[in-house]
């Protein structure tokens, strides 16, 4: 089983439509959470950070993080365009000496 | 406003070559990162550093070395280019353990170098 899983997509939605992207995990000691958002030929950029289990939202990003079912989620409201990229999900042990384990990545494409 | 730079944005290079990625970062980060980007298999740690002159191997270090001799300066080192390691390599920084509850997990990363080995 893979310590990441996430769905590389793409994925293809309307401008205006409510996205969710999900990763799920295997490791039970992940505890920091994150979402970077990569635009083509370009390198990722941080979106969203959270900590243990939770909500957490910044203008049209929503991260969520349910370490019970071991699942963590972005949702973006009301789409753009602009939104297109792929989207990263890393997580990782603790704020110490320990880097950061990916997923593949999601491709998400807004349509006008 | 550029805080990570890779000086090489595209690099063709032939077999064999020995092959340099250089890596800068103005944020006076201690924490810095190596690692290369493929279709299907994401994002993979190289090597990485938590201070000058200090290495740490990564997931996939075959192949490669690094050196840190300033703590701005993050290089990357192909000893002998193979057609295998033709991907994205990104670079990293991050602030160091013990900055808050994010400094060490928030990476700032550079643009990109593609390098394409014939």
């Amino acid at each position: 089983q893979k310590e990441v899983e996430q769905d590389p997509g793409p994925l293809s939605v309307p401008e205006g439509a409510i996205v969710s992207l999900n990763c799920t995990y295997s490791n039970s000691a992940f505890q920091y959470f994150m979402w970077y958002r990569q635009y083509s030929r370009k390198g990722p950029e941080l979106l969203m950070y959270t900590y243990s289990s939770g909500n957490k939202e910044d203008g049209r990003f929503t991260a969520q993080v349910d370490k019970s079912s071991k699942y963590i989620s972005l949702f973006i409201r009301d789409s753009q365009p602009s939104d297109s990229a792929t989207y990263l999900c890393a997580m990782t042990l603790n704020s110490g000496y320990s880097t950061l384990t990916f997923g593949k990545g999601t491709m998400l494409l807004v349509s006008p | 406003d550029v805080k990570v730079t890779q000086s090489s944005r595209y690099l063709v290079k032939r077999t064999g070559e020995k092959v340099f990625l250089e890596c800068v970062q103005d944020m006076d980060h201690e924490n810095m990162f190596w690692y290369r980007q493929d279709p299907g298999l994401g994002l993979r740690l190289i090597y990485f550093s938590y201070d000058v002159k200090m290495k740490e191997k990564g997931d996939i270090p075959e192949g490669y070395s690094v050196s840190r001799e300033k703590k701005e300066r993050f290089s990357l080192i192909l000893e002998s280019a193979s057609t295998n390691q033709t991907s994205m390599y990104l670079c990293a920084s991050s602030l160091p353990s013990g900055t808050g509850s994010s400094g060490a997990n928030v990476l700032t990363f550079g643009a990109g170098s593609r390098l394409t080995v014939l």
